[in-house]
């Protein structure tokens, strides 16, 4: 089994630019694809990545992801933030073996 | 519109059971792969369980494995999950989702969540 580390939390002001990381401890993070969820407080979780950098319509283009395979982790990217987007944010990918593996999340706070 | 509503959550005595329902509305039920995530008070998402379109390919967490059951029925557009033998740790929101068509299979259709506490 393979696990993906988050940082517990991050922050920044309205207007910056955070990135919240997602490690993957065994196993190639390229290998496979990586996802990330939004969930405010007292809701349901939505997809704001799929497939490590596609958007669902809606989502604004604020949000952005990636992969450095040289640390073997995956990264979302808010820039322009805003209070809206204060919330946790949950990285998963899969593999053969394990077929869906959830980041522990991350607190997003807008300062 | 597009949409999940899970119900039957509540409060169970250690060692009890409980039927989760989850309704789908919106769009082609029997076309989709659906899955059950949990999240305990305060705690991440953690995935429960999956079924294929037709019922036939289904997949458990360890931590479940032998004590919940998934199922669906495409006629009623429903999907359930039989949990048997739960215990405090069960405690949790539980989520019904749809497995998206992409390539990397993101969830991309959530429920509101329907809450279990596991408690004497």
């Amino acid at each position: 089994n393979f696990m993906l580390t988050q940082p517990h939390s991050v922050s920044g002001s309205p207007g910056k630019t955070v990135t919240i990381s997602c490690t993957r401890s065994s196993g190639s993070i390229a290998s496979n694809y990586v996802q990330w969820y939004q969930q405010r407080p007292g809701s349901a979780p939505t997809t704001v990545i799929y497939e490590v950098n596609q958007r669902p319509s809606g989502v604004p283009d604020r949000f952005s992801g990636s992969i450095d395979s040289s640390s073997n982790s995956a990264s979302l990217t808010i820039s322009g933030l805003k209070t809206e987007d204060e919330a946790d944010y949950y990285c998963q990918s899969y593999d053969s073996s394990n077929p869906v593996v959830f980041g522990g999340g991350t607190k997003l706070t807008v300062l | 519109q597009v949409q999940l509503v899970e119900s039957g959550g509540g409060l169970v005595k250690p060692g009890g059971s409980l039927r989760l329902s989850c309704a789908a509305s919106g769009f082609t039920f029997s076309d989709s792969y659906m899955t059950w995530i949990r999240q305990a008070p305060g705690k991440g998402l953690e995935w429960v369980s999956y079924i294929s379109s037709s019922g036939t390919t289904i997949n458990y967490a360890d931590s479940v494995k032998g004590r919940f059951t998934i199922s669906r029925d495409n006629a009623k557009n429903s999907l359930y999950l039989q949990m048997n033998s739960l215990r405090a740790d069960d405690t949790a929101v539980y989520y019904c989702a749809r497995v998206g068509t992409t390539e990397g299979g993101a969830f991309d259709i959530w429920g509101q969540g329907t809450m279990v506490t596991v408690s004497s």
